[in-house]
């Protein structure tokens, strides 16, 4: 089964626009984290925000936004005022307790976003 | 911030040549280092954790003859793909993360091409 599921494998914005990025986990353990990270088309990994299973406040970081649902295990990402510098791929990953120790992350299969003007 | 500097950033390259690439945590001290593989349009896939000072743990179905894994200092960690083939050609990266349960630091990653 998957640990990590995201749906959307595009999205189009419009520049200014938000747009929501869709990501549902799966553990059985009481303990994890969440993490967003985007991949520009040079590569690299973009660390984005981050969210804590007992995190009771939903994360923000700027622009970004999680939506953490826990019950539903759903770690939507939220971008508000979309710019053209945030067209990219976006991962959602997940640490769960097990892999504290190793720090050993799980990625989804991404969401590749395209902000138009 | 912490900074994980990897190099080089593209290797194009013969088949049947051993190819080196390097991973450095620039400002921070990493016991522990990642390496992933990324197809186009792919998610990544993780190879292996590498650790410092003792063996690399290889994920189901990579092996680990094939990519040698060496750490052995706090801050550098190097993946040898051997005797490479053009199967072998993908994204390589890795990461590290300058204490325990925060967000990992990627480097750039590697572009390896094999002709």
């Amino acid at each position: 089964a998957q640990k990590i599921t995201q749906t959307q494998p595009g999205m189009f914005v419009q520049e200014k626009e938000a747009v929501t990025l869709d990501c549902t986990y799966d553990t059985s353990d009481q303990s994890y984290g969440l993490f967003w990270y985007k991949q520009p088309s040079s590569g690299e990994m973009i660390f984005l925000i981050y969210q804590g299973s007992y995190d009771e406040q939903n994360a923000t970081e700027g622009r970004y936004s999680l939506n953490f649902q826990k019950a539903r295990k759903s770690a939507n990402l939220v971008i508000s005022a979309s710019q053209l510098g945030d067209s990219a791929m976006y991962f959602c990953a997940m640490r769960e307790a097990r892999d504290y120790n190793t720090d050993k992350l799980i990625f989804g299969t991404g969401t590749r976003l395209q902000v138009f003007p | 911030g912490a900074v994980v500097s990897q190099h080089p950033s593209r290797v194009i390259c013969k088949s049947g040549t051993s190819v080196k690439i390097e991973c450095r945590s620039l400002d921070f001290q990493a016991t522990t280092m990642f390496w992933y593989r990324q197809f186009p349009k792919k998610s990544l896939m993780l190879m292996a954790t590498s650790n410092e000072g003792s063996k690399a743990t290889y994920e189901q179905g990579v092996e680990k003859d094939k990519f040698l894994i060496n750490h052995a200092s706090l801050t550098l960690s190097t993946l040898t793909v051997t005797s490479a083939h053009p199967e072998d050609s993908s994204f390589y990266i890795c990461s590290a993360s300058d204490r325990l349960n925060q967000p990992q630091h990627f480097g750039d990653g590697t572009r390896l091409s094999i002709l």
